[in-house]
Parts: structure tokens; C-alpha cells; sequence
């Protein structure tokens, strides 16, 4: 069964420190999403992270996936107060996208302080 | 374009008792695929429908039950209500093949 980890689950940082987020899982699969969510919100896409190598930027977020370590970081450049928030990672159970069904990783909750 | 929108978005309800949430998809978007999600057990996938079909379902019990219209309109059911039930219960849709894009979620919450 497709396991998928995070760490850290949680990450105190200050404003102004770059930090990596990891996420590791447990079975071949070439799809992988990141997500954000704010206290009481729904999930936000981030990236969506296609074929092994795949590197997409977006601001001070930069998300990577490594399909051969079955690895994906999401680093965080220079943080502000407004990257708090919490991040999930989330794995296609199939690889191919035809499932509808993803399974996610605990969740890290970033906590940027000024 | 609209975004995905559910419906109601907070239900208070008694154990026993059984609620039906709604889900409407991105225009175009046939695959509407439905997640729990709790403090406990995080972000749990539930089931997925495309074309009216059920496609995938997660390990829930039988209580937790779907269907999808020829508008690709969703609902699902929880009958039999029970404490543990209490979550946010969200909806996303999908091209086939492509990213979810996840509704405001339903919080449902069960005395």
C-alpha cells in the first residue's frame, strides 16, 4: 500500500531563513502534487510535478521530485509571515493520473515568525 | 471560470442520523473525486467517481456511499451517523490525467 511521509510536521522558522520541506513514498509513481491549506481553508494546488527531474519555482517556493529515490522537496527561500500555512504532499496511487485518488502525506505546518 | 463549490458548508448533526453533501464540479471536469479530512487521520481519500461510475474507493465502511449524476454532479452519503464521523469533507475535480482542485469543503460535525 502507498505510504507517503513528510518531515518535518512541524517547522518554526524566521523571516528571512531558507528550509526544506521532504516528502518520501513508499511506491513508484511519476505524479506528484503539493498542496497548501490556511487554518480553516480548503487545499490550494502549489505544483504539480509531472516525470523524474521535474523542478517548478513560484516565488520563494521551489518544488523538485526525484522518482528514483521516490523524493520530492519543497524548499523555501528567504520565508515571510505569509508562507505560514500547511503543506501537504500528495502522491498519485497509480502513476498515471487516472485514478482520481490521492493519497497525502501528514501535512507540515510552517510557522514563519517576524 | 467557477471553482468547485460544495454544499452545505457546516451541518450539525446527531448520531443516528444520516447527511448528504453535494459537490459541483469545475465545468468540464468529469472526475470528482471525495476526501475526510481529520485532526487524527489527516487527509483520507474516500471514493472517486468519473462518468457516473464509481472508479476507486477507499477503505471506508459502508455507511459512506456516492454517486455522481450525468452532470457530473456529485453527492455523497454517510448514514448511521457516529462521532468519529465529525470532519471536513472535501471534494475535488479533474480532467482524467490531470490535477485536483479541491472545493471549499463541508464540516460536518456530529454530537
Amino acid at each position: 500500500e502507498l505510504k507517503v511521509e513528510q518531515n518535518p510536521l512541524f517547522l518554526s522558522m524566521q523571516e528571512g531563513k531558507n528550509y526544506t520541506i521532504y516528502c518520501n513514498y513508499s511506491t513508484t509513481s511519476d505524479r506528484l502534487y503539493w498542496y497548501r491549506q490556511d487554518p480553516g481553508k480548503s487545499l490550494e494546488s502549489l505544483f504539480v510535478l509531472l516525470s523524474n527531474g521535474a523542478v517548478k519555482q513560484e516565488g520563494r517556493l521551489m518544488a523538485s521530485l526525484d522518482t528514483k529515490a521516490r523524493l520530492s522537496t519543497l524548499h523555501i527561500t528567504a520565508a515571510v509571515h505569509d508562507l505560514s500555512a500547511t503543506y501537504f504532499c500528495a502522491v498519485d496511487t497509480d502513476g498515471s493520473g487516472n485514478t482520481g485518488k490521492l493519497i497525502f502525506g501528514q501535512g507540515t505546518t510552517l510557522q514563519v515568525k517576524p | 471560470k467557477a471553482g468547485v463549490t460544495q454544499t452545505p458548508r457546516y451541518l450539525i448533526k446527531t448520531r443516528g442520523q444520516q447527511v448528504t453533501l453535494s459537490c459541483s464540479p469545475i465545468s468540464g471536469h468529469r472526475s470528482v473525486s471525495w476526501y475526510q479530512q481529520t485532526p487524527g487521520q489527516g487527509l483520507q481519500f474516500l471514493f472517486e467517481y468519473f462518468s457516473e461510475t464509481q472508479r476507486n474507493k477507499g477503505n471506508f465502511p459502508g455507511r459512506f456511499s456516492g454517486r455522481q449524476f450525468s452532470n457530473s454532479r456529485s453527492e455523497m452519503n454517510v448514514s448511521t451517523l457516529e462521532l468519529g464521523d465529525s470532519a471536513l469533507y472535501l471534494c475535488a475535480s479533474s480532467l482524467q490525467g490531470y490535477e485536483q482542485f479541491f472545493g471549499p469543503g463541508t464540516r460536518l460535525t456530529v454530537l
